[in-house]
C-alpha cells in the first residue's frame, strides 16, 4: 500500500520570499511523485514528476523538488513567491506496478502568498 | 490548449435519485479516470478505464457506481440511488498512456451535494 503525507494544511509567505511544501511518501515499490496545483475553479495541473531518473525534479513556474530515499521525502520548494501561487498543491504518489496507474493523494497544502 | 471539461459544475440531488456526471476527456487520450473528494478530505481514487473496460477500481467503487463511454468522447460516471455520503467533488481524468511518463490531466470537477 502506499500513502501520501503532507505536513502542513496551510502555509503562509510573503510575496517575494522562499516557498517549501513538505511531503513525505510510503511505497512498497519505487514510487513515482508528482506535484499537483489547484487554483480556484480550475482542474488539478502537474507541476512536476519524478519516475526514478534525476532525483532533483524541476517544473513549471520555477518550482523544483527533490526525492530524497533516505528521507522518504518529495518537498517543494521555489525560491521567490509570487501572488499568483497562491493555491492548493498536492502531492502524489504512484506505484509503476499498478496497472490501473492509480494516484494516491496527500490531503493537500494551501498556499497563501501576502504582499 | 486542450482540456478535460466536465457537466454540470454543480449538481444537487435528492438521497436516492441517480445522477449521472459527464465529462469530455482530451481527444486523443485512451484512458480516463474519476476520483473524488469529500469536503475535507483527500482525493480518492475511484476508477480507471481502458479500452471500453474497468482497469482499476476502489472500495469506494461498489455497486451503485458505473462508468460508461457512450459515444467515443464522453467519459461518465453514474451513481445509481445517491446517497448523502456521496456528496463530493468528482474529477475526471485522461492519459495518453499507461504509466508514470504519461501526465493524467483533471478536468475542474463537479460538485455533487445530496439533499
Amino acid at each position: 500500500a502506499q500513502s501520501v503525507t503532507q505536513l502542513d494544511s496551510h502555509v503562509s509567505v510573503s510575496e517575494g520570499t522562499p516557498v517549501l511544501l513538505r511531503c513525505n511518501y510510503s511505497s512498497s515499490y519505487s514510487p513515482s511523485l508528482f506535484w499537483y496545483v489547484q487554483h480556484p475553479n480550475k482542474g488539478l495541473q502537474l507541476l512536476l514528476k519524478y519516475t526514478s531518473a534525476a532525483t532533483l525534479v524541476k517544473g513549471i513556474n520555477g518550482f523544483e523538488a527533490e526525492f530524497k530515499k533516505s528521507e522518504t521525502s518529495f518537498h517543494l520548494t521555489k525560491p521567490s513567491a509570487h501572488m499568483s501561487d497562491a493555491a492548493e498543491y498536492f502531492c502524489v504518489v504512484s506505484d509503476p506496478t499498478n496497472a490501473g496507474n492509480m494516484l494516491t493523494f496527500g490531503g493537500g497544502t494551501r498556499l497563501m502568498v501576502k504582499p | 490548449e486542450p482540456e478535460v471539461t466536465q457537466t454540470p459544475s454543480h449538481q444537487v440531488t435528492q438521497m436516492g435519485q441517480e445522477v449521472i456526471l459527464r465529462c469530455v476527456p482530451i481527444s486523443n487520450h485512451l484512458y480516463f479516470y474519476w476520483y473524488r473528494q469529500i469536503l475535507g478530505q483527500k482525493v480518492e481514487f475511484l476508477v480507471s478505464f481502458y479500452n471500453n473496460e474497468i482497469s482499476e477500481k476502489s472500495e469506494i467503487f461498489d455497486d451503485q457506481f458505473s462508468v460508461e463511454r457512450p459515444d467515443g468522447s464522453n467519459f461518465t460516471l453514474k451513481i445509481r440511488s445517491t446517497k448523502l455520503e456521496d456528496s463530493a467533488m468528482y474529477f475526471c481524468a485522461s492519459g495518453a498512456g499507461q504509466g508514470a511518463r504519461y501526465e493524467q490531466y483533471f478536468g475542474p470537477g463537479t460538485r455533487l451535494t445530496v439533499t
